[in-house]
This record gives structure tokens, sequence and C-alpha cells, in this order.
């Protein structure tokens, strides 16, 4: 897992309730990034960082917000959960610079009822 | 926009065979392609990373090829094994450090 724990593993809400999940790297890498897994569609990336308060918009931002107040943790709120939210949550770091390969934590399944 | 197709959705093969999976993508201005092998419940692990300026690459029983013209990649598994059952995953990566998934492929092994 080089180093990367997600929590929690898994979480039921209701909808409208707020929710955060977090991502914890042991290894100070400086990029992190938040990916949503979904049947038929592959991972999408939802935010991404390349250090502390520096984050950008991935392809399925809307509804999702994040915070990288320090180097080791990657928060991802969904302000407001929503059915259509209900996912598989991957944070993931990338070790080395440029392109070189992404590690994955294990994941984070949401439910929104 | 890069779109990025993995067929066949699944895949099911006696121990032992060699086979072939498919990735393909739409616009070959690619940075690498990358393969990923993802297993129940877990999270996703690099297996080969092929810069666009390569063909192929190799690790193991593993056999990554690109394409870029016809913007296809195929990853050659030999001498399956039942471990090797797993879903596997290419993605390419379009810049700013980007990737762009296919769906991926379910592989299963039968003893």
């Amino acid at each position: 897992d080089a180093g990367i724990t997600q929590s929690p593993r898994h979480k039921v809400t209701e909808t409208g309730t707020p929710v955060t999940l977090r991502c914890h790297q042991t290894e100070n890498h400086r990029y992190m990034y938040w990916y949503r897994q979904d049947p038929g569609h592959g991972l999408r990336l939802i935010h991404y960082s390349y250090g502390v308060k520096d984050t950008d918009k991935g392809e399925v931002s809307d509804g999702y917000s994040v915070s990288r107040s320090k180097t080791e943790d990657f928060l991802l709120t969904l302000e407001s959960a929503t059915s259509s939210q209900t996912s598989v949550y991957f944070c993931a770091i990338r070790p080395l610079g440029g392109d070189s390969p992404l590690h994955f934590g294990n994941g984070t399944r949401l439910t929104v009822t | 926009k890069q779109e990025v197709t993995q067929i066949p959705a699944a895949l099911s093969v006696p121990e032992g065979e060699n086979l072939v999976l498919n990735c393909s993508f739409t616009d070959s201005a690619i940075y690498n392609l990358q393969w990923f092998r993802q297993d129940p419940g877990k999270g996703l692990t690099s297996l080969l990373l092929i810069q666009s300026s390569q063909r192929e690459q190799t690790s193991g029983r593993l056999n990554a090829s690109l394409d870029k013209s016809s913007g296809r990649s195929t990853l050659y598994i030999a001498a399956s094994q039942p471990g090797d059952s797993a879903t596997y995953l290419c993605a390419v990566s379009v810049g700013n450090y980007q990737l762009i998934w296919g769906a991926g492929t379910k592989l299963i092994i039968k003893p």
C-alpha cells in the first residue's frame, strides 16, 4: 500500500448529510489524488493536490471539495451527499516525479441512502 | 476528448493458457500508458508503464505493447495461473499528471 491509509473503509450515510473521507500517507509525497470508481466507468479523477494548500479540480469535481493542510493528509468532503455519490473512493499518491506510476490506497466504499 | 476502451469486459480461460488483454484509446497524443491490476476489495497495483516513445515493456510473465498510431495497447500474460485472476485496467497519461482510465477487464483463470 506504499504507506497509504484511507478512512473509513466503509460508510453508509443519508442524503443531505456532510461526509469527509481521509487519506493519510506516511512518506511525504507531493502529489495526491482522489478518484471514484463506478461500474462501467473506470476511475474518474475528482480532485488532486500538488502540495500543501495547492489543489485542483478533476473531471468530476462537482459536489466535492478537498483540503490539504499537511503534506500527509488529503481530505475529500461531500458537503451534502447525494445518491449519485454512492461509489468506491480511492486515494492515490505519486511517489516519484513526472509520470511515474501511482500508488493506491485500499479504497472507501460509500453508500448514500 | 480522450476515451479509453477495454474489450472484453470479462474473460475466463483455463490455467496455463497464454492470453492477451486489449486497450484502445482515441487520441494518440499521450505521454504514457499504464497497466494496473485490481484485486477484489483492494486498491490498484501498477504492473507496467510504457512511455510514448517505447514500443513495449516486460516484467516476468507480463509483456505490454504500445502502438500509438493505431491507438492500441495489449497486455500479454504468459502461462496464466489462478493467482492472475483479477481486474486489469489500463490508463493513458494526457498531461498535467492526469490519467484517463478504461473500465477494466475482469480475468478469471480456471484451475
